[in-house]
């Protein structure tokens, strides 16, 4: 069974700072996708970033980056020049072909706090 | 292009009603999910439904739940005779294409069961 883990329940950062979210996951698939999903307090899940496994290259958009190392089995999001919007619950995601269904399988969320 | 609907946003039940949770994919979107979120959790995957049909319903429960996605209208989640266990929030996911393609979230409906 395809799991996630976030072993960070919470985090916090000041302003400007940099902070990197931790995700492990646990796989036999070769072929698969990784996202991070923001919930800010409106509950709205948002995509952050998705990861092709296929792609040696890291993912980056704007001031969000990962750190995918897949013989590791790992999917760090960096978030740099954080910002007080930034606050939410993040969320790990991964995704792989199953019979046809392509369901999303969640961590339990790493709650970032950005001080200001 | 409108994003994924949801409604009702918020809906209060009382133990043994009826919940009806509607869904409306992205224009273009033919690939509907549901999620369920327990307080404190993350997302679970309920059901997976294509127009007319359910395709992976894995994740919901064996009895009291039930899904559609008819050809024409909204996909509909529906909870006979609610528990308060059944409070959580239900969110829709929608993809254009099935090969590993981003889902896109609606913003959920937040059910509460008295």
């Amino acid at each position: 069974a395809q799991t996630v883990t976030q072993s960070q329940p919470e985090m916090s950062v000041q302003e400007a700072e940099t902070v990197t979210l931790s995700c492990t996951y646990d796989t036999s698939e070769s072929n698969y996708y990784l996202f991070w999903y923001k919930q800010p307090p409106s509950r709205q899940m948002i995509l952050v970033i998705r990861q092709e496994a296929y792609k040696q290259q890291n993912a980056t958009e704007n001031r969000f980056s990962v750190n995918f190392q897949k013989a590791a089995k790992s999917f760090s999001l960096k978030i740099s020049d954080s910002q007080l919007g930034d606050t939410a619950m993040y969320f790990c995601a991964f995704m792989t072909p199953q019979g046809g269904s392509e369901k999303l399988v969640f961590g339990k969320g790493t709650k970032l706090t950005v001080n200001p | 292009n409108a994003g994924v609907m949801q409604n009702p946003r918020h809906l209060v039940r009382r133990r043994g009603q009826e919940a009806r949770l509607r869904c409306s994919p992205m224009k273009g979107h033919s690939h509907v999910y549901w999620y369920r979120q327990l307080p404190e959790e993350g997302l679970k995957f309920m059901v997976y439904l294509q127009k007319e049909n359910i395709i992976d319903e894995s994740g919901m429960p064996k009895e009291r739940f039930s899904a559609e996605f008819p050809k024409e209208g909204p996909s509909i989640l529906r909870i006979q005779q609610v528990v308060r266990g059944d409070s959580a929030a239900y969110f829709c996911a929608s993809s254009p294409t099935v090969y590993l393609d981003t889902q896109y979230f609606g913003p959920g409906t937040r059910l509460t069961v008295l």
